[in-house]
């Protein structure tokens, strides 16, 4: 069975630094999806940044980039210089065979 | 205007009582999806439709019925609603597994 899992509920960072959040998926299929999405306090979810399983280049896509290491099934999220704006939920997605499943999700805050 | 809607938006029900939530989309995106949004559990699928006349069960469907007569419409129908759907729920579309689009999300609350 596929199935997206993000192991840190919560995390800080200072503005201005760095953070990865951390995302494992399992499947078994050759041709997949990868997503990240934000939800700020207002609920509505925010595309953020996709990478395909035959995709050997990381994306990226401004401030974001994934860190897509296929053998080891990871699709970490990067954010560069992290801003108070960035202070949300993020969800780790993988779309395989119709279906679009979602992680629990990352509760990130931006100190200032 | 173009995207996807969800109605209502909130609606507060009494146990034991059938409720519809609607989704319609505009794009004629061949995938759509229904969630409920819990605290601790992220999004978790309910029911998810590959094309009209075409939906299957996702993680979480025990309570739930959809249909999909045309591509746009994606009804969820809460058969005979009880406290444990008290929820955020979202509708998502999506063209061929890429980007997904999602409703503004309906705070449903059963009492």
């Amino acid at each position: 069975a596929q199935k997206i899992t993000q192991t840190q509920p919560g995390m800080f960072v200072q503005e201005k630094e760095a953070v990865t959040l951390d995302c494992t998926y399992d499947t078994s299929d050759q041709s997949y999806g990868l997503f990240w999405y934000k939800q700020p306090s207002s609920g509505e979810m925010i595309f953020l940044i996709y990478q395909g399983s035959y995709d050997e280049q990381n994306a990226t896509e401004g401030r974001y980039s994934l860190n897509f290491q296929k053998a080891r099934k990871s699709a970490n999220l990067v954010i560069s210089a992290s801003q108070l704006g960035d202070s949300a939920m993020y969800f780790c997605a993988m779309f395989r065979t119709y279906k679009y499943i979602f992680g629990t999700g990352t509760r990130l805050k931006v100190l200032a | 205007d173009a995207g996807i809607t969800q109605s209502p938006r909130y609606k507060i029900t009494e146990t034991g009582r059938q409720v519809t939530l609607m989704c319609h989309q505009t794009w004629s995106h061949s995938y759509m999806f229904w969630y409920r949004q819990d605290l601790g559990h992220g999004l978790r699928l309910i029911y998810y439709s590959a094309a009209a006349d075409i939906t299957d069960k996702g993680e979480v469907p025990d309570g739930y019925v959809v249909s999909r007569s045309k591509t746009e419409n994606f009804p969820l129908t809460l058969e005979s609603a009880t406290r444990s759907q008290t929820s955020v729920y979202f509708c998502a579309s999506t063209y061929q597994g890429t980007e997904a689009f999602f409703g503004q999300g309906t705070r449903l609350t059963v009492v």
